[in-house]
């Protein structure tokens, strides 16, 4: 069983591109959540979303940033026109539906905007 | 909002010593959480304590959960060089998936 995937896992951007961060969950989890962490400090949520629904976005900022998570296919983090306070390492970690459980964790996309 | 505090930040010991981090929450928690991770890697889920004053070890670790489900500790005895890395803890209030982080202590073990 594969563990949660995220592509790219570096990813390179000039100010002003479009970022595009993907993250497939583990098999059989229904929920997925994403992190972002700046050098040296802890991680910030962002956003949590199920099959099609986003059930809370209160850790993303209002502007630039999206995320969905479609009936078929990864969870995709997009961020537009990308500041140089944009770089950080991005996590996606996914959960089963049932209970209240662990989060597994991806290797992460780490973001570099130049 | 809800808030998951921890400290110390950083924790400098010599291989052999004890480590202790100490997290504590603004709000009554369901269940809280900890995770550790590696420098360059991710968060590893460790252990999750869901009932008042719940203590759980694994080896040398040993998780406590407080009476008033507000406040959490990770201690470690006999550190090791594979201790390395950082602990968060990640508190859940409430039936809701979302978990809040506290801020990681950096634990740093000299051989």
């Amino acid at each position: 069983n594969a563990g949660v995937m995220q592509n790219p896992r570096h990813l390179v951007r000039r100010r002003g591109q479009e970022a595009r961060l993907r993250c497939s969950p583990m098999k059989g989890h229904s929920h997925v959540y994403w992190y972002r962490q700046l050098p040296e400090e802890g991680l910030k949520f962002m956003v949590y979303l199920q099959k099609e629904n986003i059930i809370d976005e209160s850790g993303m900022p209002k502007e630039r940033f999206s995320a969905e998570f479609p009936k078929e296919g990864p969870s995709i983090l997009r961020i537009q026109q990308v500041v140089r306070g944009d770089s950080a390492a991005y996590f996606c970690a996914s959960s089963p539906p049932s209970g209240i459980n662990e989060q597994f964790f991806g290797p992460g996309t780490r973001l570099t905007v130049l | 909002g809800q808030q998951v505090m921890q400290i110390p930040q950083y924790q400098h010991v010599q291989e052999g010593e004890d480590f202790t981090t100490y997290c504590n929450s603004s709000t009554t928690l369901s269940n809280i959480q900890w995770y550790k991770q590696r420098p360059g890697g991710h968060p590893v889920f460790l252990i999750q304590l869901v009932k008042s004053g719940e203590v759980k070890k694994q080896k040398r670790l040993t998780f406590q959960f407080g009476e008033a489900k507000k406040n959490s500790s990770l201690h470690i005895t006999a550190t090791q060089t594979t201790d390395v890395g950082t602990y968060f803890c990640a508190g859940r209030a409430g039936g809701y998936n979302k978990l809040i982080f506290g801020a990681g202590t950096r634990l740093a073990v000299h051989p």
